[in-house]
């Protein structure tokens, strides 16, 4: 089955410590996003990535770092600068076509706390 | 920026009855529009998209309207289910190049039986 995978589902971190979150595709798509979602809330663009090797800033980055060293992999490291960590987060991917980016697609999420 | 407004933020239908929600962007150079589907506890899941060179797309039971003159579209969903029951997100983006997409906040949908 092609798709997106995100680990751990649940992740509890005690405050001061970095955690990593894991996102994975096999839809052999380009581009990478990761997003935050707060309750009741849309969808915030942490960070994303066009190539390997390469990534931008998106609208909430403070607190949060990623890197692309393999197409099929966008870790995202939730930082203790990152003041108000707990969310759910969104990992997508998409292709990139005539120029432009495609449909994204996202996967189940994880669901961070902080203790 | 893009800025996408959306309506209602919550609402309850009676199965069977249809729903509609409605959003709204800025900017105009704005040339798709995808809807998702978000089940508590999961992922947003693509429903329909639509992209600006037409009007109005089906599938099944969801529709999905374009205006590009008054930049509004709207999501029609016929004969609900219990299972439609969800949140709803719209969105814009331009995919001339990266396609930074701009998320509604959201409809919950509520199918009564």
């Amino acid at each position: 089955d092609g798709g997106i995978t995100q680990s751990p589902k649940y992740l509890f971190r005690k405050e001061g410590q970095n955690v990593t979150l894991s996102c994975e595709q096999n839809l052999n798509h380009d581009a990478m996003y990761w997003y935050r979602q707060d309750p009741g809330q849309g969808l915030r663009l942490i960070y994303y990535s066009q190539i390997v090797n390469d990534f931008q800033k998106g609208d909430i980055a403070e607190g949060y770092s990623v890197s692309r060293e393999k197409k099929e992999s966008f870790p995202l490291t939730v930082t203790s600068a990152q003041k108000n960590p707990t969310a759910f987060y969104l990992c997508a991917s998409s292709r990139i076509t005539g120029g432009g980016t495609d449909t994204q697609y996202f996967g189940p999420g994880t669901r961070l706390t902080v203790l | 920026g893009e800025n996408v407004e959306q309506h209602p933020s919550t609402l309850s239908v009676q199965e069977g009855d249809s729903a509609v929600i409605k959003c709204t962007y800025s900017d105009s150079a704005s040339n798709y529009f995808p809807w998702y589907k978000q089940e508590l506890g999961k992922g947003p899941q693509l429903i329909i998209d639509i992209r600006s060179n037409v009007g109005e797309k089906k599938d099944q039971r969801i529709a999905v309207t374009l205006n590009k003159t008054a930049k509004h579209f709207s999501l029609h969903i016929t004969e609900t289910q219990p299972e439609d029951s969800a949140v709803y997100f719209c969105a814009a983006s331009y995919t001339g190049g990266y396609q930074k997409v701009t998320f509604g906040t959201g409809t919950k949908l509520q199918v009564i039986p």
